[in-house]
C-alpha cells in the first residue's frame, strides 16, 4: 500500500520567507504527483502535477519538484504572502486506470504580515 | 464555470437516518470520486467510477452506495447513518485517464447524532 507522508504538520512565517514543503511517499512506482491547497471550509485546487518522467514543474512563485528513487517531492513557496495561508496537500497517483490518489495529511501554512 | 458542485452543503442527522449526496460536474469528465475527510487523516476514497453507469468501491466503502446514472452525476448514499460517518464528504471529477488533475467540490459537512 502506498503511503504519503508530509511534513511538516504545521508551519508559521512571517511575509516574504521561501518555504519548504516535504512530502514523502513509499512505493516509487508512481505516474503522476499533485500539490493540492485547501482553504478553510472549502475543497481542494489543484496547483501542480508533476509527471513520474518528469523532475518539476513550476507555476508562479510555486515550484515542485520530484525524485522517485528516493521516495520524495518538495513545494517550494518563493516570497510567501498572507495569501499563501491555507493547507497544502500532497497526492500520488499509482498509475491504475482508476487514476486513484494516495494523499498525505497535508501541512497547514500561515503567513503572517 | 461551475465545475464540481455539491448539495447540501451541511446537514445534520439522526443515527439510522439515510440520506443522499448530490455530486454535479458540467466538465464532460468521465471519472468522479467520493472522498471522505477526516481530522488528522488524509482523504479516503469511499466509491468511484469511471463512466456513466459503472461504479466500484474504494478504501472505505462500507456503509455507502452509489449510483451513477448519468454521465454528470454521481451520487452518494447513506442507508443507515452511523455516528463513524460524522466527516467532510469530497466529491472529485477526472477527464479520464492520463495525467489530469483531479477537481474537487467545496464538500459536504455531515454530522450524525
Amino acid at each position: 500500500k502506498q503511503e504519503v507522508t508530509q511534513i511538516p504538520a504545521a508551519l508559521s512565517v512571517p511575509e516574504g520567507e521561501n518555504l519548504v514543503l516535504n512530502c514523502s511517499f513509499t512505493d516509487s512506482a508512481i505516474y503522476n504527483l499533485q500539490w493540492f491547497r485547501q482553504d478553510p471550509g472549502k475543497g481542494l485546487t489543484s496547483l501542480l502535477l508533476i509527471q513520474s518522467s518528469q523532475r518539476e514543474q513550476t507555476s508562479g512563485r510555486l515550484n515542485a519538484s520530484l525524485d522517485k528513487s528516493s521516495g520524495r517531492s518538495t513545494l517550494y513557496i518563493a516570497a510567501s504572502q498572507p495569501g499563501d495561508s491555507a493547507t497544502y496537500l500532497c497526492a500520488v497517483d499509482r498509475g491504475s486506470t482508476l487514476g486513484r490518489l494516495y494523499f498525505g495529511r497535508g501541512t497547514q501554512l500561515t503567513v503572517w504580515p | 464555470n461551475a465545475g464540481v458542485t455539491q448539495t447540501p452543503k451541511f446537514r445534520v442527522l439522526k443515527t439510522g437516518q439515510s440520506m443522499t449526496l448530490l455530486c454535479a460536474q458540467d466538465m464532460n469528465h468521465e471519472y468522479m470520486y467520493w472522498y471522505r475527510q477526516d481530522p488528522g487523516m488524509g482523504l479516503r476514497l469511499i466509491h468511484y467510477s469511471v463512466g456513466e453507469g459503472t461504479t466500484a468501491k474504494g478504501e472505505v466503502p462500507d456503509g455507502y452506495n452509489v449510483s451513477r446514472l448519468k454521465k454528470q452525476n454521481f451520487l452518494l448514499g447513506l442507508e443507515s447513518a452511523a455516528p463513524s460517518q460524522t466527516s467532510v464528504y469530497f466529491c472529485a471529477s477526472k477527464k479520464g485517464q492520463g495525467d489530469q488533475p483531479q477537481h474537487f467540490g467545496d464538500g459536504t459537512r455531515l454530522s450524525i447524532l
